[in-house]
């Protein structure tokens, strides 16, 4: 079974400052794909960045990249600049192979506050 | 178009009460699904449509119906729900995976249920 560990249930960051949020993997599959949401207050689950396990460098979507670093079955997304709307949950999952990728498992999550 | 749009936002009911969730996407995704989160959890999945056709229902209780009428829409219908299942409903779309590459699921803002 596939299983998502966020270590780190509350970070704090400095407005500007970069800050890497963990996440590790557990998956017997060969296919797979990783995603990291936001979920602010109000609910909604916004889509940050994707890795394929096929993938060969890391992603990048603006200031959101992920560390994705295979032999050690981690996707860090790292969040460069702070802003003071980065503040939310952030969400680390995975799919399973390449079919239905809105099925996902969920980490516990990481809330971010961002302060001035 | 990349929205997915949830209503109603917020929902009250009575354990006797009969009410539904409605969900719609014009991204022309033919995978839907339902998540239930609890507060400061992570979400899990429900059920998942494919080609409007239930293909996954994750051992949910029969007092929860899902239905997908046609390609952009999802209901979920709640009849004599329990206290406990107040959550946070959230629907997602995405294309049928298969051909690896990007395919993230896009979510709505849910709707937050209250059970009284």
């Amino acid at each position: 079974a596939q299983k998502i560990t966020q270590t780190q249930p509350g970070m704090f960051v400095q407005e500007k400052e970069a800050v890497t949020l963990d996440c590790t993997y557990d998956t017997s599959d060969q296919s797979y794909g990783l995603f990291w949401y936001k979920q602010p207050s109000s609910g909604e689950m916004i889509f940050l960045i994707y890795q394929g396990s096929y993938d060969e460098q890391n992603a990048t979507e603006g200031r959101y990249s992920l560390n994705f670093q295979k032999a050690r079955k981690s996707a860090n997304l790292v969040i460069s600049a702070s802003q003071l709307g980065d503040s939310a949950m952030y969400f680390c999952a995975s799919s399973k192979g390449s079919s239905n990728t809105g099925k996902l498992i969920f980490g516990q999550g990481t809330t971010l506050q961002v302060k001035p | 178009d990349t929205e997915v749009t949830q209503t109603p936002k917020h929902l009250v009911m009575g354990m006797t009460n009969k009410k539904s969730l409605k969900c719609e996407q014009h991204m022309g995704h033919r995978a839907m699904y339902w998540y239930k989160q609890k507060a400061k959890k992570p979400p899990e999945l429900m059920f998942v449509y494919s080609y409007e056709k239930l293909s996954i229902n994750e051992s949910v209780p029969s007092r929860f119906s899902p239905e997908c009428p046609n390609s952009s829409l999802l209901n979920l219908h709640l009849h004599a729900l329990q206290p406990e299942d107040s959550a946070l409903y959230l629907c997602a779309s995405s294309q049928v995976g298969g051909g690896g590459g990007n395919t993230e699921a896009f979510f709505g803002q849910g709707t937050r249920l209250t059970v009284v």
